[in-house]
């Protein structure tokens, strides 16, 4: 059975940096599209970014919320999916989901738990 | 590509059935639509996906039916476990992928 378990959240300052991972078992990490999405207080989903398998030929994708500020990246012998997020904003305050892939129609099915993003001074 | 969802809340009985809608404005392949549950505090669920297809463990009561711009949900009866959020999620090739707003199904 397919589990993701993050980690990596907690308090940060404006301007701070928090790297996030997903522990995934049931399933290699390197041969699906990996997602992380997040969801403010009180708000609803928003896709982040997505990490393509390794025989896809694509890299990765980013929401223009977070391009250039977020890199999304795995780690095959830990089956580990990574978000190093970098230039924290107060509105990246949220709960951050990894989220598999599915293959059929790009839908995400299976999710984490959540991990809890706090971005204040 | 924007996903609208109606109505934002729907107050329902349990035994009820519910019809949830999710407008896109622009074509959407069914092949790339899809509805989650969220109830408070935990993540979210698939539910349904490529428009109609249930996902695994899914109960019958859930279906889904749509094409194009318009898509919607039905819970057949609602039974208690089945009060929360619901969302509607695009994927296509440039914007890459959506989440509409959520509807809220909370007991009348």
């Amino acid at each position: 059975e397919a589990q993701l378990v993050e980690s990596g959240g907690g308090l940060v300052q404006p301007g701070g940096s928090l790297r996030l991972s997903c522990v995934v078992s049931g399933f290699t990490v390197s041969n699906n599209y990996m997602s992380w999405v997040r969801q403010a207080p009180g708000k609803g989903l928003e896709w982040v970014s997505v990490i393509y398998s390794a025989q896809s030929g694509r890299s990765t994708d980013y929401a223009d919320s977070v391009k250039g500020r977020f890199t999304i990246s795995r780690d095959n012998p830990r089956n580990t999916v990574y978000l190093q997020m970098n230039s924290l904003r107060v509105e990246d305050t949220a709960v951050y989901y990894c989220a598999n892939i599915g293959s059929r129609g790009m839908d995400f099915d299976f999710w984490g738990q959540g991990t809890v993003v706090t971005v204040s001074s | 590509i924007v996903l609208t969802q109606s109505p934002g809340t729907l107050s329902l009985s349990p035994g009820e059935g519910a019809t949830l809608s999710c407008r896109a404005s622009q074509s959407v392949s069914s092949t790339y639509l899809a509805w989650y549950q969220q109830k408070p505090g935990q993540a979210p669920r698939l539910l349904i996906y490529g428009a109609s297809s249930r996902a695994a463990g899914i109960p019958d009561r859930f279906s889904g039916s749509g094409s194009g711009t318009d898509f919607t949900l039905t819970i057949s009866r609602l039974e208690p476990e089945d009060f929360a959020v619901y969302y509607c999620q695009r994927y296509d090739g440039s914007s890459l992928f959506t989440f509409g707003p959520g509807t809220k199904v909370d007991i009348k």
